[in-house]
């Protein structure tokens, strides 16, 4: 089975600008979560998508949006770029929507800097 | 609200000597709880899971965890290290039935002597 796969793996970006990563879930996962992990933290939940709705979200404001395509790929959109933006996103599916016993997949990471 | 606390952002063990990280979580209602390891320029990885079924919860490479609701604590070890266990270890928690999102602890970064 294929795992999650993430693009780009590296990008850099100005403040101000906008932002657009992708995450292909792994095979019979239907639910992707997004994290943000900022260098020496753990990982904090952007936004989970199941159904193509988004199902739930952290702390984070409405310029990080998301979109969940039928084939339960999903997007993740950062408008009008900070600095504390930078950091390593991570994509993460899942088979079992709105139980605890959510047991993730990350991929690998896109690592995003904004200069 | 859920939330974790690794303590200890930094382990040292020699290479054969045990490994012990500790976490201690806060739920309001009966927790799922994980770790999950991070090597350099990857994902994370999960280690192993408790889901109520019993305590004491083993994982892969050699790791388990113990669940003790009187200490709200689910500590991870492994009895030997071993030099390829040197990575970044996440204890995380999600809520029960309803709960939509595992939150992350800030991590440990486990280094092994040889």
């Amino acid at each position: 089975e294929t795992g999650v796969t993430q693009s780009p793996t590296h990008l850099i970006k100005t403040r101000g600008q906008q932002v657009t990563l992708r995450c292909s879930s792994q095979s019979g996962h239907n639910t992707v979560s997004w994290y943000q992990q900022a260098l020496g933290q753990g990982p904090q939940f952007i936004f989970q998508y199941y159904r193509e709705e988004e199902n739930g979200r952290g702390n984070f404001p409405p310029r990080f949006s998301g979109l969940q395509f039928p084939n339960y790929s999903s997007e993740l959109n950062v408008n009008a770029l900070e600095l504390d933006d930078s950091a390593l996103y991570l994509c993460a599916s899942s088979s079992q929507a709105g139980t605890g016993a959510n047991v993730l997949t990350f991929g690998a990471g896109s690592r995003l800097t904004v200069l | 609200a859920q939330s974790v606390t690794q303590l200890g952002s930094h382990v040292s063990v020699s290479e054969g000597a045990l490994v012990l990280l500790r976490c201690n979580y806060s739920s309001s209602v009966p927790p799922y709880l994980f770790w999950y390891v991070q090597y350099p320029n990857q994902g994370l990885q999960l280690l192993l899971k408790y889901t109520s079924a019993a305590t004491l919860v083993k994982g892969i490479n050699g790791f388990e965890a113990e669940f003790k609701k009187s200490e709200t604590s689910f500590h991870l070890t492994k009895p030997s290290a071993h030099m390829s266990d040197a990575a970044e270890y996440f204890c995380a928690v999600s809520e029960g039935t309803g709960g939509f999102k595992t939150i992350f602890g800030a991590g440990t970064r486990l280094f092994v002597k040889a």
